[in-house]
């Protein structure tokens, strides 16, 4: 059974700190994906990564995907309050058809000035 | 360009009652997938659906089922409502033909069951 596991599962940060959410999965895929949702609102996607050693960034979001060692991590740069919000990790499960993610559990992040 | 839609916003039912609820994708889009959401279990994939055939399905019981139709939107419902049945109904849409696209979520259903 596939699993995927954030942590941690609650960060309390303060404004202008960096700090790394986790994400590791327990079988083999190759595509891993990053989702905000905030309070009450829908999944908004971030990122896609594709291969081994894919890294993308957008703002002060950066994700990294090593499929070898099972991980994903979206590190923050210097945080402002605006990216308080639940960050979920997914992954596909290797079926070869795409619409059947497995969520983490997710990561509530508060941004405190 | 119009986003996924899912109707009705909120819904209360009682135990025992059955629900229907829809989705419309983005235009262009003919992969629907859908997912439950509850703070004990989180995000959970029910079924996807795709030109019409459902593709995957989640480890769901038969209570819960879905349909999509020839313009690409899609219902699910729930017959027998338990009061675990209260959750975040998301919807997502993709093209659906490749193994590599971001799936776009919809605002969700909230379903409360008392």
């Amino acid at each position: 059974e596939l699993k995927v596991e954030q942590n941690p599962l609650f960060l309390s940060m303060q404004e202008g700190k960096n700090y790394t959410i986790y994400c590791n999965y327990s079988t083999t895929s190759d595509r891993l994906y990053w989702y905000r949702q905030d309070p009450g609102k829908s999944l908004e996607s971030l990122f896609v990564l594709l291969s081994n050693g894919a890294v993308k960034q957008e703002g002060r979001l950066m994700a990294s995907l090593d499929t070898k060692a099972r991980l994903s991590t979206l590190h923050i740069t210097a945080a402002v309050h605006d990216l308080s919000a639940t960050y979920f990790c997914a992954v596909d499960i290797p079926r070869g058809s795409q619409g059947n993610l497995i969520f983490g559990k997710g990561t509530k992040l508060s941004v405190k000035p | 360009k119009a986003g996924v839609t899912q109707t009705p916003r909120y819904l209360i039912k009682t135990r025992g009652q059955q629900v229907t609820l829809s989705c419309s994708p983005i235009s262009g889009h003919r992969s629907v997938s859908w997912y439950q959401q509850t703070p004990g279990q989180g995000l959970q994939f029910l079924f996807e659906y795709f030109s019409e055939t459902q593709r995957n399905k989640g480890n769901f019981p038969g209570r819960f089922s879905g349909r999509q139709f020839s313009n690409s939107r899609s219902e699910m419902n729930v017959s027998t409502l338990e009061l675990g049945d209260s959750a975040l109904y998301l919807c997502a849409s993709s093209f659906g033909e490749t193994v590599v696209e971001t799936q776009y979520f919809g605002p969700g259903t909230r379903l409360l069951v008392l």
